[in-house]
C-alpha cells in the first residue's frame, strides 16, 4: 500500500530555534497533504492544508508565520516551526491525499514527528 | 517490516452491531489507536488501549491482546452518523504511528 514517511522522527531543540519537518508520499504523487498536531490521547488537530504550487491553507487559530509550510512537489510537503518554544513541543503528523484516478481517494497517514522544544 | 491489516470496507444496518477488525505486526508495542474519520474531517479519537482487555466507553468498545496481535473495535446501535472511515494505528517501540488503511463502514437503514 500507499506509505508516507516523515523526517525526522525525533527532534530535540532549544527555545528560539527552527525546526524544518519533512513529508513525503513514497509510491504516489499528492498534490494535497495535511498536517496535523495531536496531544495525548486526543484526536488529530488538523493545522494547515498543503496544496502542491499554492499557498497552504490553514485552519483558525494557527499562525502562519509561525507554522510555515511549503509544498514544492508532488511527494514533498514541508512545514518549518519558526521560533520554537516549549509550548510548540508536540507530536506533528502528516497526512497525504491519493487521489489517484477513477474513485480512488485515499488519505494515507504518516508516522509521525515528536518534536520538543526546550 | 510492520504492517497493519484491517478489512477495507463493511457495511451494517442502523440499530445492529459491528465489529472491526485490526491485527498489526509492529517492532515493538506502546498502544493501539482508533480513530473515526468522516470524509474531509480530521481524525477524531475513539480509543487508546495499551493493556490486554476490553475498554467500554458508551456506544464504542475496543478490545487489544497484545500476545494475538489483535485488536477489535465494537460500535453498537449504529446510528447512520456512524458511517465513516475508521482507523487503526499502533506506536511501535519508537514512538512512530503506524497506520491501518482505514475500513470503511457503511450504515444502511
Amino acid at each position: 500500500g500507499a506509505v508516507v514517511s516523515q523526517h525526522p522522527s525525533w527532534v530535540i531543540c532549544k527555545s528560539g530555534t527552527s525546526v524544518k519537518i519533512e513529508c513525503r508520499s513514497l509510491d504516489f504523487q499528492a498534490t494535497t497533504m495535511f498536517w496535523y498536531r495531536q496531544f495525548p490521547k486526543q484526536s488529530l488537530m488538523l493545522m494547515a492544508t498543503s496544496n502542491e504550487g499554492s499557498k497552504a491553507t490553514y485552519e483558525q487559530g494557527v499562525e502562519k508565520d509561525k507554522f510555515l509550510i511549503n509544498h514544492a512537489s508532488l511527494t514533498l510537503s514541508t512545514l518549518t516551526v519558526t521560533s520554537a518554544h516549549p509550548e510548540d513541543s508536540s507530536f506533528y503528523i502528516c497526512s497525504a491525499r491519493d487521489q489517484g484516478g477513477g474513485e480512488t481517494d485515499t488519505q494515507y497517514f504518516g508516522p509521525g514527528t515528536r518534536l520538543t522544544v526546550l | 517490516g510492520q504492517n497493519i491489516d484491517q478489512p477495507t470496507e463493511m457495511t451494517a444496518t442502523e440499530g445492529a452491531i459491528v465489529q472491526i477488525n485490526c491485527t498489526y505486526q509492529t517492532s515493538g508495542f506502546n498502544g493501539l489507536f482508533w480513530y473515526q474519520q468522516h470524509a474531509g474531517e480530521a481524525p477524531t479519537f475513539l480509543s487508546y488501549n495499551v493493556l490486554d482487555g476490553l475498554e467500554e466507553k458508551g456506544r464504542f468498545s475496543s478490545f487489544l491482546s497484545r500476545s494475538k496481535g489483535y485488536s477489535y473495535l465494537l460500535l453498537k446501535e449504529l446510528q447512520m452518523k456512524d458511517s465513516a472511515s475508521y482507523l487503526c494505528a499502533v506506536m511501535d517501540s519508537n514512538y512512530q504511528l503506524i497506520w491501518g488503511a482505514g475500513t470503511k463502514l457503511i450504515i444502511k437503514p
